[in-house]
């Protein structure tokens, strides 16, 4: 049984370009969830879904933040004009309805 | 909405008990989580208290939670250097399960 995996494990890009980021869930996980951890501080909540649907969004995801889950298994997250602020590791959760939450390893994202 | 605060650095000896605390303000979450993260890793789950206990012991580890002061601890009996990390105490506010994580508490485990 192979846990969360996120990819890439560590992307460099120049202000301005856009990102993409993967996260393959625990098989037979629902819901998918996708926090962002600045250097000092725990993970900040960004979004999460219920197989396919998108439930909720914070305030922080930006319109130049989207994610999608399209069949309800893996998820992708878009930065899009990426800024230094955006600098940060971004990590994806998977669980089952209600259930405790497992962790993949992020993926650390640095703006030039 | 839910605030989740923890005090930031703990320094123990080798083989002594460790005791991280942490408050939360949303009365109505169901769970509250205690994560572990390592230097550049992930977020590892170590242990979860449902609201309605008042303590859970798992191994070196024991969580208690006094519900009327929004306060849960997490203790590790017999600390060792491999303990040495950071530990968030995270809670669901309301009726999601979307976690708000504390800022963490930084772990040292000095022989």
């Amino acid at each position: 049984d192979t846990g969360v995996s996120q990819d890439p494990r560590h992307k460099i890009t120049k202000r301005g370009q856009n990102v993409t980021f993967r996260c393959d869930p625990i098989s037979e996980h629902n819901r998918l969830y996708w926090y962002r951890q600045t250097l000092g501080q725990g993970p900040e909540f960004l979004t999460y879904f219920q197989n396919e649907a998108q439930l909720e969004k914070s305030r922080l995801l930006s319109d130049r933040f989207s994610a999608e889950r399209p069949k309800g298994s893996f998820s992708t997250l878009e930065i899009q004009r990426t800024e230094q602020g955006d600098s940060a590791m971004y990590l994806c959760a998977s669980s089952r309805s209600g259930s405790e939450q497992f962790f993949g390893p992020g993926t650390r994202l640095t703006v030039l | 909405g839910e605030d989740v605060e923890q005090s930031l650095f703990l320094s123990v000896r080798e083989g002594d008990s460790s005791v991280i605390n942490c408050t939360y303000t949303d009365s109505s979450s169901t769970y509250l989580y205690w994560y572990k993260q390592e230097p550049g890793a992930g977020l590892q789950l170590l242990t979860y208290i449902f609201s309605n206990m008042d303590m859970k012991q798992d191994q070196r580890l024991t969580v208690l939670l006094n519900k009327k002061d929004k306060h849960l601890s997490l203790r590790i009996a017999d600390t060792q250097t491999g303990d040495s990390a950071i530990y968030f105490c995270a809670a669901p506010p309301g009726n999601t399960d979307k976690l708000i994580f504390g800022t963490g508490t930084r772990l040292q485990v000095f022989p």
